[in-house]
């Protein structure tokens, strides 16, 4: 099984400011990687697929990047409707997700 | 519209069963891969098996905790995707997502979810 870490657990951040969440997977899972975002009492969406493409209607604030073990979702400037939980997820290997990050209001 | 509205959960004691339903419409349910994720409250994301078109075999994987106790099948006269649970544990408390896999292998979109509470 392939494990997915997410790290920071919590980033608290500011609107307006850059937010850097990272996804480390336990092997190389080539660029099937994606992000989800989850806010309160709603379903995940998916935001990045294959790394670094924005899934249809998600804005150009959020980017993705990275191959093999190591990925970063950035987030360029935060609005108030990004506070949210973020997973990442992985497809090389059936299928698993990271433990989540949640970006909260500073 | 795409839309994936599940049903069957409820509260059911220890070593039970339980059926969840989820009922496709707005694509064409009959190729498509569909997948189950389940979420205990205040908790993470987990993958819980999928199944592929039976067009491309129609096979299932699971994940390992539910591997030999949950079934998924899949009705395509009826737009209708299954998960059948068996000795449920309380650990299987959670709620459970029906989810397109979509062109690039990914999950999108999603259902409302369904919630199962499984009580000791």
């Amino acid at each position: 099984e392939i494990v997915l870490t997410q790290s920071p657990a919590t980033l608290s951040l500011s609107p307006g400011e850059r937010a850097t969440l990272s996804c480390r997977a336990s092997q190389s899972v080539s660029s099937y990687l994606a992000w989800y975002q989850q806010k309160p009492g709603q379903a995940p969406r998916l935001l990045i697929y294959d790394a670094s493409n924005r899934a249809t209607g998600i804005p150009a604030r959020f980017s993705g990047s990275g191959s093999g073990t190591d990925f970063t979702l950035t987030i360029s400037s935060l609005e108030p409707e990004d506070f949210a939980v973020y997973y990442c997820q992985q497809r090389s290997t059936l299928y698993s997700f990271g433990q989540g990050t949640k970006l909260e209001i500073k | 519209e795409v839309q994936l509205v599940e049903s069957g959960g409820g509260l059911v004691t220890g070593g039970g069963s339980l059926r969840l339903s989820c009922a496709a419409s707005g694509f064409t349910f009959s190729n498509a891969w569909m997948t189950w994720v389940r979420q205990a409250p205040g908790k993470g994301l987990e993958w819980v098996g999928r199944i592929k078109s039976n067009t491309d075999g129609g096979t299932t994987d699971y994940a390992a905790p539910v591997k030999g106790r949950f079934t998924m099948s899949r009705d395509d006269s009826k737009n209708t995707l299954y998960l059948e649970m068996n000795s449920l544990k309380t650990e299987d408390t959670a709620v459970y997502y029906c989810i397109t896999v979509d062109r690039y292998g990914w999950f999108d979109p999603w259902g409302q979810g369904t919630l199962v509470t499984v009580s000791s």
